[in-house]
């Protein structure tokens, strides 16, 4: 089993619509969890850090289930601009040593 | 520009040569990290630096590849006898050591071996 999985998509979605992903991990020592957000032949960008308690930005929602050890993101009312690829990124150990995983990244399209 | 910085942003060599990246984090970060990315693949993590140390190493860091923070600010990444499996994008992003450890990524190394 992969330490961080991620279904690649793509996810074709009408603007407007909500869409959710889900990331997978398999270490349950993972402490730390975000999402990026990376746009064709660009960096990853951060979209949000995802807390035990959940968090949202806007129309951005991140979840954290550690009994089932997955994050989830939800996009509610899409715009074309959020079409691009998000990572989920796990990390294990606190303070110097630590483990980053990234996963293989969701693509989302919205299309008109 | 405060963010991370990286160069050079495009690299082609051919086979057999040595390469090296620079990654100049943001200022008051301590920690430093490589990834490479190939398409349609996720960031792999290659190693991890606090301060001048390098604390971790990926298993995907073979022999050729040595990376170096000799004075805990910037960062190179040297590939030597380079092959064309290394072709990828080299990301490096920084993180302070408060907070939740947020990463901010360089606009990445693009390197092509012929």
């Amino acid at each position: 089993r992969k330490e961080v999985e991620q279904d690649p998509g793509p996810f074709n979605v009408p603007e407007g619509a909500t869409v959710a992903f889900n990331c997978t991990y398999s270490n349950s020592a993972s402490q730390s969890f975000f999402w990026y957000r990376q746009d064709c032949r660009k960096e990853p960008k951060l979209l949000m850090s995802v807390y035990s308690s959940g968090n949202e930005d806007g129309r951005f929602t991140a979840q954290l289930n550690r009994a089932s050890q997955y994050i989830s993101l939800l996009i509610r009312d899409s715009k074309l601009s959020d079409s691009a690829t998000y990572l989920c990124v796990v990390i294990v150990g606190p303070g110097g040593y630590q483990k980053v995983t990234f996963g293989i990244g969701t693509k989302l399209q919205v299309i008109p | 520009d405060t963010g991370v910085s990286q160069d050079p942003r495009h690299k082609i060599t051919k086979r057999g040569q040595n390469v090296t990246f620079r990654c100049d984090p943001i200022s008051e970060h301590n920690r430093l990290y490589w990834y490479r990315q190939t398409l349609g693949q996720g960031p792999e993590f290659l190693t991890y630096f606090q301060n001048e140390a390098q604390l971790e190493k990926s298993r995907l860091l073979s022999d050729r590849f040595s990376a170096e923070r000799p004075k805990g600010s910037f960062s190179t990444l040297e590939i030597q006898r380079t092959e064309q499996g290394d072709s990828a994008m080299y990301l490096c992003a920084s993180s302070s050591r408060q907070g939740q450890e947020t990463q901010y990524f360089g606009p990445g190394t693009r390197l092509l071996v012929l």
